[in-house]
């Protein structure tokens, strides 16, 4: 059983439309995660929930909206994107944070904009 | 602030040897230090990792040492095989408030010739 699954896995759309990637994690983790990783290979967390709420938002932009409908969910949505947006984007989740622990990642979705 | 540093950016080495990679953190609050790999088309995984209470952590033919006076520490791979090829990332968080937030670094691509 796949522990952090994303959809879709490839992702090429249009500057200007709206698109969505789903995660889902079978962990009963209670944390999740979005990172960034741009062609350097460059990994950057962009936001993080716990139990629902949102308790990391690094210095995105407000065209990045994240949802998370239980614990075991958090989707991304973008809207109006750009080139610069192009990129692999990995959700993951984790069960210990106060002390540091594991992150699960689930195998990205590289997101292209034409 | 809450950047690392990592070095080398590639690694070449022949089966049998060993590879070490370094990273340096500035925050002095970083208690929390995992090493993830990273092989191609899939998410990071975590291999080893350390807490500030402890110099060094051994796992089989991995080691990762921590000095934290000097704000380093480091990945021993001993042994390699043509499977370690991968890129590696070192990371910190300080745990706490911080909700698991990971700084990574730039990234180290380790080539195993066989």
């Amino acid at each position: 059983d796949t522990a952090v699954s994303q959809t879709p896995k490839y992702l090429v759309t249009q500057m200007g439309n709206d698109k969505s990637i789903k995660c889902e994690q079978n962990l009963g983790h209670d944390t999740m995660y979005w990172y960034k990783q741009d062609s350097k290979k460059f990994l950057k967390i962009m936001f993080s929930y716990n139990n629902k709420e949102l308790i990391i938002n690094e210095t995105v932009p407000n065209r990045f909206s994240p949802k998370s409908p239980d614990k075991a969910h958090l989707n991304l949505h973008i809207n109006s994107l750009e080139l610069g947006d192009s990129a692999v984007y990995f959700c993951a989740s984790s069960q210990e944070t106060a002390g540091g622990g594991e992150q699960y990642f689930g195998p990205g979705t590289r997101l292209t904009v034409t | 602030g809450e950047n690392v540093e990592q070095h080398p950016s590639t690694l070449s080495v022949q089966e049998g040897d060993s590879a070490v990679i370094k990273c340096t953190y500035s925050d002095s609050a970083s208690n929390y230090f995992p090493w993830y790999k990273q092989e191609l088309g899939k998410g990071p995984q975590l291999i080893i990792d350390i807490r500030s209470n402890v110099g060094e952590k051994k796992d089989q033919r991995i080691a990762v040492t921590l000095n934290k006076t000097a704000k380093h520490f480091s990945l021993h791979i001993t042994e390699t095989q043509p499977e370690d090829s991968a890129v590696y990332f070192c990371a910190r968080s300080t745990g706490g408030t911080s909700y698991g937030k990971l700084t990574f670094g730039q990234g180290t691509i380790l080539t195993v010739h066989p």
